[in-house]
């Protein structure tokens, strides 16, 4: 079945150093890819989202790539800051006519020292 | 503001009392789904429904019920409250527009304790 599978956290990093969170996937067909984030307390909001090969989802800063030929959305943004501390999570969605589920990662914590 | 609205934001309940959790949304999105959350297991998917009259169980489907009745609403119903139950229940809402899924949208969760 489909799944997605993300680095283990908690990440730290002190302010303005590059961040890379790592999420390959695993489906058939062509799956839309997300990235959430989930702040202290918080529900989960869209960061960026990417519907086919080689489309780059951006957002604040962040980025990632949908990489059909290594199965991969890392997360990615050059410089990070304290207010980025949270919790993400990488997820896909099936493809209309199937299901209309959204798999998620496990979720990773970023914790961004000043 | 539009958006997916989940009531009530915290409950206590006892082992065996059973409740519903609402959710609701205003976007008109024809999918809608429940997960629950719990710490070090990420998000997991108990039910969803890809239309109004349309429901099938997710991962984590037993001791929760639901029905679609309308296009906006999707309440999950306790059937009889277990401490394993305990957990952050969101909701979520999203569409598809040429072949595609878009605007996935989570409402604030309801904190459930089961005592």
């Amino acid at each position: 079945g489909n799944s997605v599978t993300q680095m283990e956290g908690p990440v730290t990093l002190s302010e303005e150093a590059f961040l890379t969170i790592n999420c390959t996937y695993t489906a058939t067909g062509y799956p839309s890819l997300f990235w959430y984030v989930q702040y202290p307390g918080e529900g989960l909001q869209l960061l960026l989202k990417a519907t086919k090969a080689d489309d780059k989802g951006s957002n604040k800063g962040f980025e990632a790539t949908y990489r059909k030929e290594t199965t991969s959305f890392h997360l990615e943004k050059g410089s990070v800051q304290v207010s980025d501390s949270a919790v993400y999570f990488c997820a896909l969605s099936d493809r209309p006519g199937n299901t209309g589920k959204l798999i998620f990662g496990q979720g990773t914590t970023l914790q961004v020292k000043p | 503001n539009a958006g997916v609205t989940q009531t009530p934001k915290f409950q206590v309940l006892k082992t065996g009392q059973s409740m519903t959790l609402q959710c609701a949304q205003d976007m008109n999105h024809e999918y809608m789904s429940w997960y629950r959350q719990d710490p070090g297991m990420g998000l997991r998917l108990i039910h969803y429904s890809v239309g109004a009259g349309i429901t099938d169980q997710g991962e984590v489907p037993n001791g929760y019920n639901v029905s679609r009745s309308t296009t906006e609403d999707f309440p999950l119903r306790l059937l009889s409250a277990a401490p394993s139950q305990t957990s952050v229940y969101f909701c979520a809402s999203s569409y598809s527009s040429g072949g595609r899924y878009y605007g996935y949208t989570f409402g604030s969760g309801t904190r459930l304790t089961v005592v």
